[in-house]
């Protein structure tokens, strides 16, 4: 079963808009939680992340959400830049591992 | 961004033929990780090591060996690829720290095609 969902694989937004990705998961003994912005033919790069102690954590353009209770996190991303144009992966971690989900593809429209 | 580099970059092999893939870290991180890549799964954890000689299996471990003799080096062996090991193949780094998220660094990857 997988342990992180990411629905809703695609979205486009236009440029100066914001961007809001979703991730569900099912494991409450996560300690962390993190995005990941992967471009074509590269490595993902990390974003941002948060733990699971907290509720919120920003920087700079870039906002994760966690609701506990509801076992889900999203990412806002405002305003979305063209450069913003990529494959999005959430990822859930305990114990040095992490999980990750499908992915969601953003495209910005400029 | 961190020291990590994969080996090849891109492969192509037939089916039955043994295959490892490289890579080497320059941060003298503790972690090191195998992942792959494919379309409508996202990233799958195949192995992981948590020091020299201390390795552990992940999701998809079928198939697939790995080994780490030194801190900087971790090898993936295909020992008979097939053509369902056709994929994109990650190698990430991590330092546990206490109270910190651990992220992941990832290498560029690398394309195996089995034919």
């Amino acid at each position: 079963d997988q342990q992180v969902k990411q629905n809703s694989p695609s979205l486009s937004v236009q440029e100066g808009r914001i961007s809001i990705l979703n991730c569900d998961y099912t494991n409450s003994m996560f300690d962390y939680f993190l995005w990941y912005k992967k471009y074509p033919a590269e490595g993902p790069t990390f974003l941002i992340s948060i733990s699971s102690i907290k509720d919120k954590n920003e920087d700079g353009r870039f906002t994760v959400f966690l609701n506990k209770s509801a076992k889900h996190l999203s990412l806002h991303i405002v305003p979305s830049q063209p450069g913003d144009s990529a494959v999005y992966f959430c990822a859930a971690g305990g114990n040095n591992r992490l999980a990750f989900g499908k992915g969601n593809q953003v495209v910005v429209i400029p | 961004d961190a020291g990590i580099t994969q080996s090849p970059r891109h492969k192509v092999t037939e089916t039955g033929t043994p295959v490892t893939l490289r890579c080497h870290q320059t941060e003298n991180h503790r972690y090191m990780y195998w992942y792959r890549q494919d379309p409508g799964h996202g990233l799958r954890l195949i192995h992981y090591s948590y020091g020299v000689k201390d390795t552990d299996k992940g999701e998809v471990s079928d198939g697939y060996s790995v080994s780490r003799s030194k801190t900087e080096d971790f090898l993936l062996t295909l020992e008979s690829a097939t053509s369902s090991q056709t994929s994109v193949y990650f190698c990430a780094i991590s330092e546990s720290v206490a109270g910190n998220s651990n992220e992941q660094f990832f290498g560029p990857g690398t394309r195996l095609t089995v034919l």
